[in-house]
């Protein structure tokens, strides 16, 4: 069975810092990886997604993630944070091998991002 | 373009009640998957409907049921409420599973209470 493990259950950066927030995975073969950041009261938004090629994704609000398959890992970086990023962060994989983006998704717990000024 | 629309916002149950989630996908998504976040938690998926059918389940007791309507809306019905249905419950969307790599989208849930 596929696993997510984020170790970093909360976080606090600096505003204007640079920030890295860790995702491994378990599985079988490479699985679809995503990055979906969720504001208090709010649903899920996909920050980028990995399906296969570059192993270096660009994503929205200048976030970016490196897949790396010697770790199995899929962090999340960006180089300077804003105050609006505060939120929680989720990993999630995907089986390539059945519907791809589109089927049931394994997440990880969060870690929990907070921007000190 | 309307994204994931889910109804009601919040919702308070009592234990042993039955409860109906509704969900709209997005314009042009057919396919409709149904995760329950506990607080503190990642989403866990529970099901996905696809042409009207339940196509893949999660871990979840047959106490959790759903529909998918020929609109592609879907329903999330919840049976024998427990204590620990507590949760935000997420609907998202998607275009067919394996015709094209396309991420699913998230409505912003349902908080559902359970006293």
């Amino acid at each position: 069975a596929q696993s997510v493990t984020q170790p970093d259950i909360h976080i606090t950066v600096s505003e204007g810092a640079s920030l890295e927030l860790r995702c491994n995975y378990s599985y079988g073969a490479t699985p679809y990886l995503f990055w979906y950041v969720q504001s208090p009261g709010q649903g899920l938004q996909l920050l980028l997604k990995y399906f296969s090629g570059d192993t270096l994704v660009q994503g929205i609000k200048g976030f970016e993630a490196e897949f790396k398959r010697s770790q199995s890992s899929f962090n999340l970086r960006k180089p300077s944070v804003h105050w609006s990023d505060a939120a929680e962060y989720f990993c999630a994989v995907g089986d390539p091998y059945s519907g791809g983006g589109a089927d049931g998704l394994t997440f990880g717990k969060g870690t929990h991002l907070i921007i000190q000024p | 373009d309307a994204g994931v629309t889910q109804s009601p916002t919040h919702l308070i149950k009592t234990r042993g009640q039955q409860v109906t989630l509704r969900c709209s996908p997005k314009s042009g998504h057919d396919t409709v998957s149904w995760y329950q976040q506990a607080l503190g938690q990642g989403p866990q998926f529970i099901f996905q409907y696809y042409e009207e059918e339940e196509r893949q389940r999660g871990n979840f007791p047959d106490r959790f049921s759903g529909h998918q309507f020929p609109n592609y809306s879907s329903e999330l019905n919840v049976n024998a409420l427990l204590l620990g249905d507590s949760a935000l419950y997420l609907c998202a969307s998607s275009r067919r599973p394996g015709t094209s790599n396309q991420p699913q989208h998230f409505g912003d849930g349902t908080r559902l209470s359970i006293l």
